[in-house]
Parts: structure tokens; C-alpha cells; sequence
């Protein structure tokens, strides 16, 4: 069965410097994986995604995600955060058609100005 | 052009009571998820429809809930003899079909007393 773990539940960063934000995969076949933001009381929007086609991913905002088959990793990045990207972050994984997707607990991503 | 739209945007009842969540997709999307997230954790895959019909019910826990889509656009979650546990937000997705990214509403908060 397929599954995404995010390392971190928390992730505090200045304005203006890197965001990491961290996903493993766990799946028997080839993953779409995808990293969908929330803001407080919004719906989730989606930042990027990967299906199979080039493993480094741009999305949204300035957004980024690597796919990393040996690693079976998906970790998300910007080079330079904005006090706008403080909101909650999950990573999501589907196999085959998108009906089946499977989101991570989230991380919750601060910024200090 | 309008998005997911997701009323009420509030929902407070007390524990025994029924309650019916609606959903209005992105015109033309035929297919449509619905999801819960209690506080604290990722969105968790509730029910499937394409076009009218639910192509994958798994995710909803009992027989309490239940789920309609007529006419293939607007959905509505049907939960009978509410419990305290059932308290959460509920996510409506939508996406062109069973292959495209979700596009998800602000979803229903959904409280029993």
C-alpha cells in the first residue's frame, strides 16, 4: 500500500532564508506525488506535482520539489521564505488513477520575520 | 473562474442529530472526493464519485455516512445519528477527471456538541 511519512510536524525559518520541508514514500508502483499548502481556515492548494515525467519539479510561489527514486524521497523547497508561506504543508501520494490519494500529517511551516 | 463551493462553511448540532454536508464541484469536473481531517492530521479519503455514481466508497467508516450525487455536479454528505467523534472539517475535491490534480473547497467545520 502506498504511503507518505513528512519528517517534521514543525519547521521554523527566518524571512528571507531556505525552506526544507521533508517527505518520504512508501509504494509498490509507480507514485504521483504531490505537496498541497493550507492556510488557517482555507482549503488546500495544490504547489506542484510529479508523474513520472522530469524528477525535478517547479511549482507555485517559487516552490520546488526533487523526486529522489533511491531515496524514495519528495522533499519540498524555496530558496527564500516569505513571511506568506507560513501555513501548514502535505505531502500526498496516488497510484494509478488520483482517486487514491494518501496524505502525510502535515508540517506546519513558521516564519519568523 | 469560481471554484469548490462548500456550505455551510460551519455546521454546529447536537450528538444524535442528522446532518447533510454539501458540495458544489468545478463546473465540468466529473469527478468528486470527499475527504475528512480531524485537528491535528492530513486529510483522510472518504468517498470517490465519477459522474454519478461512487467509483470507491472505502474510505467512509460506517453506515452512518453516506454520500449522493444525482445529477453528476453537486454532492451532498449525509451523516445520520451524529456522534462527538464525528466532529472535524469536511473537504470536497473535484478534479476534470479521475486522472487530473484536485481542486478543493474551504470545507465544512463540523461540530457535535
Amino acid at each position: 500500500a502506498q504511503s507518505v511519512t513528512q519528517l517534521d510536524s514543525h519547521v521554523s525559518v527566518s524571512e528571507g532564508t531556505p525552506v526544507l520541508l521533508r517527505c518520504n514514500y512508501s509504494s509498490s508502483y509507480s507514485p504521483s506525488l504531490f505537496w498541497y499548502v493550507q492556510h488557517p481556515n482555507k482549503g488546500l492548494q495544490l504547489l506542484l506535482k510529479y508523474t513520472s515525467a522530469a524528477t525535478l519539479v517547479k511549482g507555485i510561489n517559487g516552490f520546488e520539489a526533487e523526486f529522489k527514486k533511491s531515496e524514495t524521497s519528495f522533499h519540498l523547497t524555496k530558496p527564500s521564505a516569505h513571511m506568506s508561506d507560513a501555513a501548514e504543508y502535505f505531502c500526498v501520494v496516488s497510484v494509478g488513477n488520483n482517486n487514491d490519494m494518501r496524505f502525510g500529517a502535515g508540517t506546519r511551516l513558521t516564519v519568523k520575520p | 473562474g469560481a471554484g469548490v463551493s462548500q456550505t455551510p462553511s460551519n455546521k454546529v448540532t447536537e450528538k444524535g442529530k442528522y446532518v447533510e454536508l454539501r458540495c458544489d464541484p468545478i463546473s465540468g469536473h466529473t469527478a468528486l472526493y470527499w475527504y475528512r481531517q480531524s485537528l491535528g492530521q492530513g486529510p483522510e479519503f472518504l468517498i470517490y464519485f465519477q459522474g454519478t455514481g461512487a467509483a470507491d466508497d472505502s474510505g467512509l467508516p460506517n453506515d452512518r455516512f453516506f454520500a449522493v450525487r444525482p445529477e453528476g455536479s453537486v454532492s451532498t454528505l449525509k451523516i445520520q445519528r451524529t456522534e462527538r467523534g464525528d466532529s472535524a472539517v469536511y473537504l470536497c475535491a473535484s478534479s476534470l477527471d479521475g486522472n487530473q490534480p484536485q481542486h478543493f473547497g474551504d470545507g465544512t467545520r463540523l461540530s457535535i456538541l
